[in-house]
């Protein structure tokens, strides 16, 4: 069965500091895998997406890895915002499928 | 680019009523829609995969009949719950694939209250 763990559940940061979220995957065969950040009641929006051959991947604050040996992702968060404060969500794609698999999200929740 | 419009973001009704929610690809065509329904600190759950021009593909344990599901153009699809009961009260999300490699773009949702 396909299955995203994510961890931590949540995570408590003071403003300015960096943080990394961890992402576990057994979803197979892999096509691609994204960081969504989802404010509450809103839809995801889209932070990064690798696919198999990436290892690392930055957009702005955010940079992801992927090491697709031992099927793990993490999204690393520098100079943390009020704003950052979200759940963070990773998605996994099986390859020749457009069905992904979610992630329960890391609940990030940045005070001043 | 690859913008998608979900209507309305809330909406309150009484129970035995339907609603329907739509969902619009704005500069794109997306052959293939999805609808997914959300629980407060859970995952988003995906009820049905909606195809243009044919019929939906639900998810086990998702009622075709109560959740209809209409895609017939390629930048709209809706989802119109039917007789709605106040277990239906969830957040409803759509997401179109502009293509497989670049992945989903997700509407801003719909906060569905039924009373």
């Amino acid at each position: 069965k396909n299955q995203v763990e994510q961890s931590p559940q949540s995570l408590i940061i003071l403003e300015g500091k960096n943080c990394t979220l961890q992402c576990n995957y057994t979803v197979s065969p892999f096509s691609n895998l994204r960081w969504y950040k989802q404010d509450t009641e809103r839809g995801p929006v889209s932070l990064t997406i690798m696919t198999f051959s990436e290892n690392t991947k930055s957009n702005g604050r955010y940079t992801a890895t992927l090491d697709a040996d031992t099927k793990q992702s993490s999204l690393h968060i520098t100079a943390s915002q009020l704003s950052d404060s979200a759940s963070h969500i990773c998605v996994v794609s099986p390859g020749g499928s457009y069905i992904p698999t979610f992630g329960r999200g890391t609940s990030l929740i940045v005070h001043p | 680019g690859a913008v998608v419009s979900q209507h309305p973001s809330w909406v309150i009704c009484k129970s035995g009523t339907s609603v329907k929610i739509e969902c619009r690809s704005l500069d794109f065509q997306a052959t293939t829609m999805f609808w997914y329904r959300q629980f407060p600190k859970q995952s988003l759950m995906l009820m049905a995969t909606s195809n243009e021009g044919s019929k939906a593909t639900y998810e086990q344990g998702v009622e075709k009949d109560k959740f209809l599901i209409n895609h017939a153009s390629l930048t709209l699809s809706t989802l119109t719950v039917t007789s709605a009961h106040p277990e239906d009260s969830s957040f409803y999300i759509c997401s179109a694939n502009l293509n497989g490699f670049n992945g989903y773009t997700f509407g801003s949702g719909t906060r569905l209250t039924v009373v």
